[in-house]
C-alpha cells in the first residue's frame, strides 16, 4: 500500500481564518479523496480530487468552503476556508489501491480544532 | 439516510475469544464491503474486504461474512488480542475507484 503524510498533524485555529492541509503520497495515484471525520461521528467524503480537473464535491460541500489542489499525481492540498468552531475535525486523505481500487488507504490525519 | 449502520458503538471481549462486529447497508447497489481498524490519533487501517459476489473472505484472524439477503456482514477476529483493541469501520462503495460509505464504529475491547 502506499505510504501517505499529512501536514500539520494537528492545529489549533482562530474562527474566521483558514488552514491548508497538505497530503503527500509515495507512488503516482489517479484519484485522492478528502474526508471528515467529526467528533463521535463517521468518516464523511469531502471531495474526490483528480490530477488536472476541478474536485467533485459531496452533497453539503462547496469548493468556496473547501478549495482543493491538485497539481500532481503525488500531492493534494485541502483549505479549510473562514472557519468556524464546527469546523472542528480530524480531515483525512486517502488514495486507491493499486491493485483493487475499491480499496482505499488514508492517511494518518490533521486533527482541527477551531477556537 | 445512514447508509451503512453499525448499531453496536462498543464491544468488550476477552482475550482468546471471538470478536464479531456487525454492520448492516442499505444500498443494494452496493457492491464491494470493507473493514478498517483505527488507533486513537492515527488513520484508519485497511483490514478486510469482500466483493459482493462472495460471501466469505478470510485473512489470518480476520473472517468477514457477507449475507447479501439479509444486507448484513460481519468481521470475526479469532483469537482475540489486546493488540486488536481499536474502533472498527465498515464501509461500502459501488463504483470502482468511487467514494466509500462508513458506518459509524465499533469501539473494540479486548481484555487481557
Amino acid at each position: 500500500s502506499a505510504v501517505i503524510s499529512q501536514k500539520p498533524s494537528r492545529d489549533i485555529c482562530q474562527r474566521g481564518t483558514s488552514l491548508t492541509i497538505q497530503c503527500q503520497v509515495d507512488s503516482q495515484v489517479t484519484m485522492m479523496f478528502w474526508y471528515r471525520q467529526q467528533p463521535g461521528q463517521s468518516l464523511t467524503l469531502i471531495a474526490t480530487a483528480n490530477q488536472g480537473s476541478e474536485a467533485t464535491y459531496e452533497s453539503g460541500f462547496v469548493i468556496d468552503k473547501f478549495p482543493i489542489s491538485r497539481p500532481n499525481l503525488t500531492f493534494s492540498t485541502l483549505t479549510v476556508s473562514n472557519m468556524s468552531p464546527e469546523d472542528s475535525s480530524i480531515y483525512l486523505c486517502s488514495v486507491e489501491g493499486a491493485v483493487t481500487q475499491e480499496t482505499q488507504y488514508f492517511g494518518p490525519g490533521t486533527r482541527l480544532l477551531v477556537l | 439516510d445512514q447508509q451503512v449502520k453499525q448499531n453496536s458503538p462498543s464491544l468488550s471481549v476477552q482475550e482468546g475469544r471471538i470478536s464479531i462486529l456487525n454492520c448492516d447497508y442499505t444500498n443494494s447497489m452496493f457492491d464491494y464491503f470493507l473493514w478498517y481498524k483505527k488507533y486513537p490519533a492515527e488513520g484508519p487501517t485497511f483490514l478486510i474486504s469482500i466483493s459482493s459476489i462472495k460471501d466469505k473472505n478470510e485473512d489470518g484472524r480476520f473472517t468477514v461474512f457477507l449475507n447479501k439477503s439479509a444486507k448484513h456482514l460481519s468481521l470475526h477476529i479469532v483469537p482475540s488480542q489486546p493488540g486488536d483493541s481499536a474502533v472498527y469501520f465498515c464501509a461500502a462503495t459501488r463504483d470502482q475507484g468511487g467514494k466509500l460509505i462508513f458506518g459509524q464504529g465499533t469501539e473494540l475491547s479486548v481484555k487481557p
